[in-house]
Formats: structure tokens, C-alpha cells, sequence
């Protein structure tokens, strides 16, 4: 079946350093993938999609390309801020199911 | 309000007591679910419905009841209530139609002593 890996967390960064999350995604068809992001105390909200091969998603200096040949969507952002610790979950689909398929999520900490 | 809805956002209960959760979303979507969030599990699908009056099991339904009588409400409803059901949960749907994205509520949690 389907299936989403993320490197566990948490990511513990300072204060405008890259970003990296790495997403790999096992898949029939081509799903759409996903970034959601999860503040303290909310639930999860969209920060960026891509619907095929080569897309890149981005908002609020997040980015994510569709990698079909290494079936990955990882995240990047360039300077990260201490408003970005969240829970980050990556996801597919969701398919004919209408079921998304989430990854376990990874915790982004970021200090001043 | 326009969006996703649960209530309450906190519940405290007692052992063997039955409880709901609501979930309430105003854009008439047809398909909506029902996760629980535990530390080292991520999210973990319990119910989802496919439209009025179509549920069907998740990953972990054991002790949940769900209903689905009217489109913009899908009640969660522990029957009899387990410490191991503490947890956060979380409501969320998705518009079909080629709108993939979920929306989800900002969370129920539980915790039953």
C-alpha cells in the first residue's frame, strides 16, 4: 500500500539556518503530495502541494519540488525563524480511497 | 464561521463513561475523518466517511462508534471510555471533486482518568 517516510525529529536549528526535511513517498499512480504544518495547540493546516512530476509547491519561504525519479518531496526553506517550530507532516493523495496517507511527522525547533 | 469545527476542546472523563466528540465543517464536503495524535504514532485514521449515512473503518477503531446523518456532521462517540483512549483527536475532511487537500478542526483532548 501506500506509504510516506520522514526523517524523525526533532530538528533542532538556530535562528536563520537551513532547512532540510526529507519525504519519501511509495505510490501506485501519481498522487498529489503535500506539506502540512502543525502549530502547538492547532491542528494540521496546508503549507504546500504539488499535483505532478517537477512541480514545486511553495509559501512562506518554505519549498518543496515532486521528485518522481527518487520518489521524494522534501522541504527546504533557506532562513529559518523561531515562528517556524511546528510539527511538519508530509502526505500523499489522497487516492481512490479519498484516504491521505501521512507520515509520522517531524518536530522542528527553532532557537534565537 | 466558515471552516472545520470540534467541541469541546478539552474533556476530562471518567473510566467507563460514554463520551462524544463533535466535528462540524460548513462547505459540504463528502468525505471526513477521524485521527487520533499519540506521542511516536503521528496520526492514526479511526473512522472516515464517504457521505451521509457511509462510514467505514480505519487503522484503529476498536471502542469507537461513529455516525454520519446529516453531510456537515460526523459525531465521534467512545462508548465506554479507556484510560488508552487518551489522546488528541482530530476531525477532518476533504471536498472531493479534484480538491485533494484536508482541512482539519483544531482538536479534541481527551483525557479519561
Amino acid at each position: 500500500g501506500d506509504s510516506v517516510t520522514q526523517m524523525e525529529g526533532p530538528v533542532t536549528l538556530s535562528e536563520e539556518a537551513f532547512l532540510t526535511i526529507n519525504c519519501t513517498y511509495t505510490a501506485t499512480g501519481y498522487p498529489s503530495l503535500f506539506w502540512y504544518v502543525q502549530y502547538p495547540g492547532e491542528g494540521l493546516q496546508l503549507l504546500l502541494k504539488a499535483t505532478k512530476a517537477d512541480d514545486k509547491g511553495s509559501n512562506k519561504g518554505f519549498e518543496a519540488t515532486y521528485r518522481k525519479e527518487t520518489t521524494s518531496f522534501h522541504l527546504e526553506k533557506g532562513s529559518v525563524q523561531v515562528s517556524d517550530s511546528a510539527v511538519y507532516f508530509c502526505a500523499l493523495g489522497p487516492g481512490g480511497s479519498y484516504i491521505p496517507t501521512f507520515g509520522r511527522g517531524t518536530s522542528l525547533i527553532v532557537h534565537p | 464561521d466558515a471552516g472545520i469545527t470540534q467541541s469541546p476542546r478539552y474533556k476530562i472523563t471518567e473510566t467507563g463513561r460514554q463520551v462524544t466528540l463533535m466535528c462540524h465543517q460548513t462547505w459540504s464536503h463528502s468525505y471526513m475523518f477521524w485521527y487520533r495524535q499519540d506521542l511516536g504514532h503521528g496520526l492514526r485514521l479511526i473512522y472516515y466517511s464517504a457521505a451521509a449515512d457511509i462510514t467505514d473503518k480505519g487503522e484503529v477503531p476498536d471502542g469507537y462508534v461513529v455516525s454520519r446523518s446529516k453531510t456537515e456532521n460526523f459525531p465521534l462517540t467512545l462508548e465506554s471510555a479507556t484510560r488508552s483512549q487518551t489522546s488528541v483527536y482530530f476531525c477532518a475532511s476533504i471536498g472531493g471533486g479534484g480538491i485533494a487537500e484536508a482541512f482539519f478542526g483544531q482538536g479534541t483532548r481527551l483525557t479519561v482518568v
